[in-house]
């Protein structure tokens, strides 16, 4: 069975740093796009950007580049979404997703961002 | 960048109707067309793919169609679990882009 498992909730102050985490099982994780999709409060689905573990090819949704950075450790089928500095703006639920027909995703990891 | 656009925003629609929602690509993206059904506080489904598969286990009362720029989502004999919001996603470019969303909600 496909699953993708999520890290959980975060609570962090405006200009802090933070790492999310989606780790994959039940599927060959190097043969497939992994990606995140950002979802802020009452608002539709945004993806960010999409990796291939297997290679580390990376590409990002023009609105998120240099904005945050994504990366997979396939040694341990984990990928990842990391923010250098944090904004207000970036409290919204963040999903994974097999790309790239998104076929499978995680359960979400909620980021609030609060001084 | 392909812009999706969706429509109606959202739709009032009784039990057992047949609903259609429509998704409009800015540019042609041939079948490279996926669509997701979202509840409140839940992950998105995937329900098709290639703008006519349906994944393995959604029901058949989902249906989709289109190639190029125009595609449409279509449910008949909606029920209460039905009603929920739905998206479409272009994948032919990377790393894709979501339409805007249809809410379906009870009449």
């Amino acid at each position: 069975e496909v699953q993708l498992v999520q890290s959980g909730a975060e609570v962090k102050k405006p200009g802090e740093s933070l790492k999310i985490s989606c780790k994959g099982s039940g599927y060959n994780f190097i043969s497939h796009w992994i990606g995140w999709v950002r979802q802020m409060p009452g608002k539709g689905l945004e993806w960010m950007g999409i990796i291939y573990p297997g290679d580390s090819d990376t590409r990002y949704s023009p609105s998120f580049q240099g904005q945050v950075i994504i990366s997979a450790d396939k040694s341990i089928s984990t990928a990842y979404l990391q923010w250098s500095s944090l904004k207000a703006s970036d409290t919204a639920m963040y999903y994974c997703a097999r790309a790239v027909t998104a076929d499978y995703w995680g359960q979400g990891t909620l980021v609030t961002v609060s001084s | 960048d392909i812009q999706m656009t969706q429509s109606p925003s959202s739709l009032s629609a009784s039990v057992g109707d047949r609903v259609t929602i429509t998704c409009r690509a800015s540019q042609g993206i041939s079948n490279y067309l996926a669509w997701f059904q979202q509840k409140p506080g839940k992950a998105p489904k995937s329900l098709i793919y290639a703008a006519s598969s349906l994944q393995s286990g959604v029901p058949s009362k989902f249906s989709g169609s289109g190639s190029g720029t125009d595609f449409t989502l279509t449910i008949t004999g909606l029920q209460p679990e039905d009603f929920a919001t739905y998206y479409c996603q272009q994948y032919n470019s990377y790393p894709g882009t979501f339409g805007q969303g249809t809410k379906v909600e009870i009449k």
